[in-house]
């Protein structure tokens, strides 16, 4: 079944250490972006791609970064987690046909003590 | 002001009756908008999307989008149990979804 796959689905982490959540499309899609989504706060951009080799910074991009080697790998990595990381996380991508509708991977619940 | 402003809710409708989700945007150059449902514990999905003035009618879905208000809503016909699930405003001032933005959502109740 063609769509995102986010790994892990969740994960509990000490503060201070480093975490990749891991995202992979199988669309082709050229566009990726990470959300983050907290209650009362809805989804809020971390960061995007618009085609492999590119990165871009969204609204709430501190503390995180991306690579994009290729078009179907986007992984976000927390260099060293605080709790207010503490989330959970969505990876989507789009195609160019439909640039603003995305498509949402499961997300990854992310819990930094 | 967020740029994408909605009642959280709850919103309870008795099943059978129509649902109106409300929206505001702030900005006047805005051109896409965008109603994505989430299940509990699930990620979202794009149910409508409207790009000019006026409604837009899918199924039991109609969109209605006023940009001299800067409003646009979602209304559900015939709610069904199964239409319980939180709703999300998304507004895009370009192509390109790094411009989207959303709202908090509105958690909807359809009570059987």
């Amino acid at each position: 079944i063609a769509g995102i796959t986010q790994a892990p689905t969740s994960q509990i982490l000490a503060a201070g250490r480093r975490m990749t959540l891991r995202c992979t499309q199988d669309m082709r899609h050229n566009a990726m972006y990470w959300y983050r989504q907290d209650l009362g706060l809805g989804l809020r951009l971390i960061h995007y791609s618009n085609t492999a080799g590119t990165t871009g910074k969204g609204e709430v991009p501190d503390g995180y970064s991306v690579s994009r080697a290729n078009t179907d790998d986007f992984p976000l990595t927390l260099a060293s987690a605080v709790p207010s990381q503490t989330s959970v996380y969505f990876c989507a991508s789009s195609d160019e046909s439909g640039a603003n509708v995305l498509t949402f991977g499961a997300g990854s619940r992310l819990t930094v003590l | 002001q967020k740029e994408v402003e909605q009642n959280s809710g709850p919103l309870s409708v008795p099943e059978g009756a129509i649902a109106s989700l409300n929206c505001t945007y702030s900005d006047r150059g805005s051109q896409s908008f965008f109603w994505y449902r989430q299940y509990s514990g699930k990620s979202p999905e794009l149910i409508m999307s409207i790009y000019s003035n006026g409604d837009k009618e899918d199924g039991r879905f109609t969109a209605q989008l006023n940009k001299a208000s800067q409003y646009v809503s979602l209304l559900i016909r015939d709610s069904q149990p199964s239409d319980s699930a939180t709703y999300l405003c998304a507004v895009s001032l370009l192509e390109g979804a790094q411009k989207l933005v959303f709202g908090q959502g509105t958690r909807l109740t359809i009570n059987p």
